[in-house]
Formats: C-alpha cells, structure tokens, sequence
C-alpha cells in the first residue's frame, strides 16, 4: 500500500512562495496509472483540489489557483512537489498529498499545517 | 464547470440507517464517476467509496453508494450505523477537464 509523508515549512511569509515535498513509499512515483496531487483544507472548512501531476509529467490544476501553482516529480527521490507563489493569509491551511486514479485520490498523507503570517 | 452540493450536517441514532446526498449542479451525475471519503477529527480523509458504489478493502458492507440520475445526485448510505462512524463525508467527481471537484462536506453525528 502506497504511504505518503509531507514535509515543508510550517510558516510562510506574505507574498512569498510555499513550497512543499511529498516522499512516496510503497510504490514507485514513475509506475503508470497513478495521479499524485495535493489538496488543502481551510481551518475548520471543506476540501480543495489544488492539482495533481501524471508519471508522465502531464498536469492539471485549479483553474482558481493555475497562476500561481506549480506541482512536479522528482522519480529519483521518488518525490513530488508543490510550489505555490504570492502567498496570502488566505492561503492557511492543512495540505494533503494524495495519490490514485484519474478519477479522485485513494491514499492521503497526514496532512501538514502552513501559516502564512509575518 | 458544475458544484456538488451536500447537506451541511446529518445526525441518527446508533444501530439505524443514514444517507447522505451530493447533488450535481450541471452535467449528468452518470457522466463522471462519484468518490466519497471520510474525515474523523484530526485526522485526513479516507476513501470509503469509489467509482460510484466501490468499497476500498477493509471498508465495512455497512457503507454503499449509488446514483439517481433522477435527482441528479449521488448517495453515501451507511447501515448498522456505530459512534465510530461520526465523522465529515465528502463527495468528489471531475469535470470533462479532468478537474476535480469537492463537496462541501456533511457532518455525521451519531447519537
């Protein structure tokens, strides 16, 4: 069963960019047929696609979000990466690595906290 | 694009038999498959249905669901309904974009 561990700064300054990595174990980031995307939660709100990324490099994102989001692999690490820039307030909120089918995600990270505050 | 819409909360009693619904805004809901996941507090979301009525292994036979293209909604059921099942349920589907989509999310409370 594939696992998925974020990690990152816990505290962004406005205006800059935030930027996170999740290590995948249990399979290999470049094995075809799996999305692996990232996805947040506003304190105490619902749940918000950011985007994922295909093995082949192949992504999609929120069109809300596309301007200022960037989400690669890195299959030497067996990693993928989240850059998010201009950072907000409004921007606060636990982030979730996920991974699965093209249609929606079936293993989720723990989820890592990020504060945008100076 | 289209909206899912979930009722903000639900509560029943322990033993009895609940269904929460995700209703499509435009567009079949037969068009894209519906997934649902469970959130307990503090914790990230699980899958507890997939591709429309699909249970995960390890998933109870107590969780289904199904669509009503009616209604144009799908539907999380959850039988025999225990304290452990108190939790958020989201729904999910995507567009013809391959984008995403979330409910808002329904809070269960088992009492």
């Amino acid at each position: 069963q594939v696992q998925l561990q974020e990690s990152g700064p816990g505290l962004v300054k406005p205006s800059q960019t935030l930027s996170l990595t999740c290590t995948v174990s249990g399979g290999s980031i470049s094995s075809g047929g799996y999305y692996w995307s990232w996805i947040r939660q506003h304190p105490g709100k619902g749940l918000e696609w950011i985007g994922y990324i295909y093995y082949s490099g192949s992504t999609y994102y929120n069109p809300s979000l596309k301007s200022r989001v960037t989400i690669s692999v890195d299959t030497s690490k067996n990693q993928f990466s989240l850059k998010l820039s201009s950072v907000t307030a409004a921007d606060t909120a636990v982030y979730y690595c996920a991974s699965g089918a093209a249609a929606g995600p079936d293993y989720w990270g723990q989820g890592t906290l990020v504060t945008v505050s100076s | 694009n289209f909206m899912l819409t979930q009722p903000h909360s639900v509560s029943e009693s322990p033993g009895k038999t609940v269904t929460i619904s995700c209703t499509r805004s435009s567009g079949s809901i037969a068009s894209n498959y519906v997934q649902w996941y469970q959130q307990r507090p503090g914790s990230s979301p699980t899958t507890v249905i997939y591709e429309d009525n699909q249970r995960p292994s390890g998933v109870p036979d107590r969780f289904s669901g199904s669509i009503d293209s009616s209604s144009n909604s799908a539907s999380l059921t959850i039988s025999g309904l225990k304290t452990e099942d108190e939790a958020d349920y989201y729904c999910q589907s995507y567009d013809s974009s391959n984008h995403w989509v979330f409910g808002g999310g329904t809070k269960l409370t088992v009492l």
